[in-house]
C-alpha cells in the first residue's frame, strides 16, 4: 500500500538558518503530495501541495518539488523564523479503493527554530 | 465561516463507558472524515464518508462507528472505550474527496481512557 517516510525529528535551528525537511513515498500511479503544519494546540492545515510530476508548490517562504524520479517531496525554506516552530507533516492522496481519496501521512517532524 | 468544528475539546473516559465525538462543517464540502493522531504514528484514518448516506472504513476501525447525520455533521462513537484509544481525534472535510482535493482539520479532541 501507500506510504509516506519522513525525516525524523526533532529538528532545531537558529533563525534565518536554512531548512530541509525530506519526504520520500512509496505509491501506485499518480498521488498528489502535500506538506501540512501543525502549530501547538491546533489542528492541521495546509502548508502547500503538488498535484503532478515537477510541479512546484510554494507558500510562506516555504517550497517542495514533487519529484517522480526520486519520488521524494522535500520541504524546504531559505530563512525560519521563531514562528515557524511547528510540527510538519508530509502526506500523499493516491489510489484508493474506497470512494474517496484518502490522505496517507508520514510520522512528523518536530522543528524548533531559536531566536 | 468557522470551516470544521469539534466537541469536545477534552475528554476523560474509564474503560468501558462510551461517547460520541461531534464534528460539523461549514463549507458545504461532500467528503468528511475521522483520524487518530498518536505519538510518532502520523495520523491514521478510522472512517470517513465520501457523501451524505454513505460511510467506509479507513486504517483502524475497531472499536469505532460513526454517523453522517447530513451533509453538515459526522460523528465518531466509541461504545466501549479502551486504554488503547487514547489519542487525540480530528475531524477533517473536503470539497469533492478528489485526489488533488485539500482536507481541511478542525482542531482535535484530545481524549484519554484510563
Amino acid at each position: 500500500g501507500d506510504s509516506v517516510t519522513q525525516m525524523e525529528g526533532p529538528v532545531t535551528l537558529s533563525e534565518e538558518a536554512f531548512l530541509t525537511i525530506n519526504c520520500t513515498y512509496t505509491a501506485t500511479g499518480y498521488p498528489s503530495l502535500f506538506w501540512y503544519v501543525q502549530y501547538p494546540g491546533e489542528g492541521l492545515q495546509l502548508l502547500l501541495k503538488a498535484t503532478k510530476a515537477d510541479d512546484k508548490g510554494s507558500n510562506k517562504g516555504f517550497e517542495a518539488t514533487y519529484r517522480k524520479e526520486t519520488t521524494s517531496f522535500h520541504l524546504e525554506k531559505g530563512s525560519v523564523q521563531v514562528s515557524d516552530s511547528a510540527v510538519y507533516f508530509c502526506a500523499l492522496s493516491g489510489i484508493s479503493s474506497g470512494s474517496a481519496r484518502q490522505l496517507t501521512f508520514g510520522s512528523g517532524t518536530q522543528l524548533t527554530v531559536l531566536p | 465561516n468557522a470551516g470544521v468544528t469539534q466537541t469536545p475539546k477534552f475528554q476523560v473516559l474509564k474503560t468501558g463507558q462510551s461517547m460520541t465525538l461531534q464534528c460539523a462543517q461549514d463549507m458545504n464540502h461532500n467528503s468528511m472524515y475521522w483520524y487518530r493522531q498518536d505519538p510518532g504514528m502520523g495520523l491514521r484514518l478510522i472512517y470517513y464518508s465520501a457523501s451524505e448516506g454513505t460511510t467506509d472504513k479507513g486504517e483502524v476501525p475497531n472499536g469505532y462507528n460513526v454517523s453522517r447525520l447530513n451533509k453538515r455533521e459526522f460523528s465518531l462513537r466509541l461504545e466501549s472505550a479502551a486504554p488503547s484509544q487514547t489519542s487525540v481525534y480530528f475531524c477533517a472535510s473536503s470539497e469533492r474527496g478528489g485526489r488533488t482535493d485539500t482536507q481541511y482539520f478542525g482542531p482535535g479532541t484530545r481524549l484519554t481512557v484510563l
